[in-house]
């Protein structure tokens, strides 16, 4: 099993450009998040889905945009980055049974010029 | 969402063993407690987790307070691979429990 994929691993953009992180799992997990990691800091939660069709917010969810169309895919779109955006993005699934582990995918490294 | 603390940084030597603090005063009764760990340059990977006994694993053990405010992850013999951020967190025992990470514990593991 591959677990979770994100693509791409590192990406730059110019402020006020568009783009989507992706995260793929292939554990049939029905709850997927995405955190980001500032420099020295810990992860906040920005986005979360308990299945497909479903999406809440979590503590940052400013400027960011995720949808849910299958239980595997669950991307993440910047509708226009900004510096403050700098940051690696981690997206972690796991199943919905209450104490199931996070499984995390390796980072997505996005600087925003 | 109930709030953990946790010390900045920790130090240990090489094959002795390590106790990391975490507080969670205001823990619910139904709230779990999982230690995620770090390492540099790659996402968390999952430790362990515990309600209210003491949980052992290959990784680690999982002391939990009886009051259940406090919990501690202890290392038997700490590796040079342990050297990471370790995070205590607490996630409601709900199918959207929410994984809320702080700023962790830094372990150093000193040869």
């Amino acid at each position: 099993n591959a677990g979770v994929t994100q693509t791409p691993k590192f990406q730059v953009l110019k402020t006020g450009q568009s783009m989507t992180l992706q995260c793929a799992q292939d554990m049939n997990h029905e709850y997927m998040s995405w955190y980001r990691q500032d420099p020295g800091m810990g992860l906040r939660l920005i986005h979360y889905s308990v299945g497909a069709g479903i999406t809440d917010q979590g503590e940052v969810p400013n400027g960011y945009n995720v949808s849910r169309s299958t239980t595997e895919d669950f991307p993440l779109r910047l509708l226009s980055a900004a510096p403050s955006q700098t940051s690696v993005y981690f997206c972690a699934s796991r199943d919905t049974l209450n104490t199931g582990e996070l499984f995390f995918g390796e980072g997505s490294r996005l600087t925003v010029l | 969402d109930a709030k953990t603390t946790q010390p900045n940084s920790m130090e240990s030597n090489e094959e002795e063993p390590v106790h990391l603090p975490c507080n969670h005063s205001t823990i619910s009764g139904t709230d779990y407690i999982h230690w995620y760990r770090q390492l540099p340059s790659q996402g968390p990977e999952y430790v362990i987790h515990g309600l209210t006994s003491n949980v052992n694993n290959r990784m680690a053990s999982l002391a939990i307070a009886e009051d259940r405010k406090s919990s501690t992850l202890i290392l038997h013999r700490a590796t040079l691979r342990d050297a990471a951020v370790y995070y205590c967190i607490l996630r409601a025992n709900t199918n959207a429990g929410k994984s809320t990470f702080g700023d962790g514990t830094t372990l150093t593991v000193k040869p």
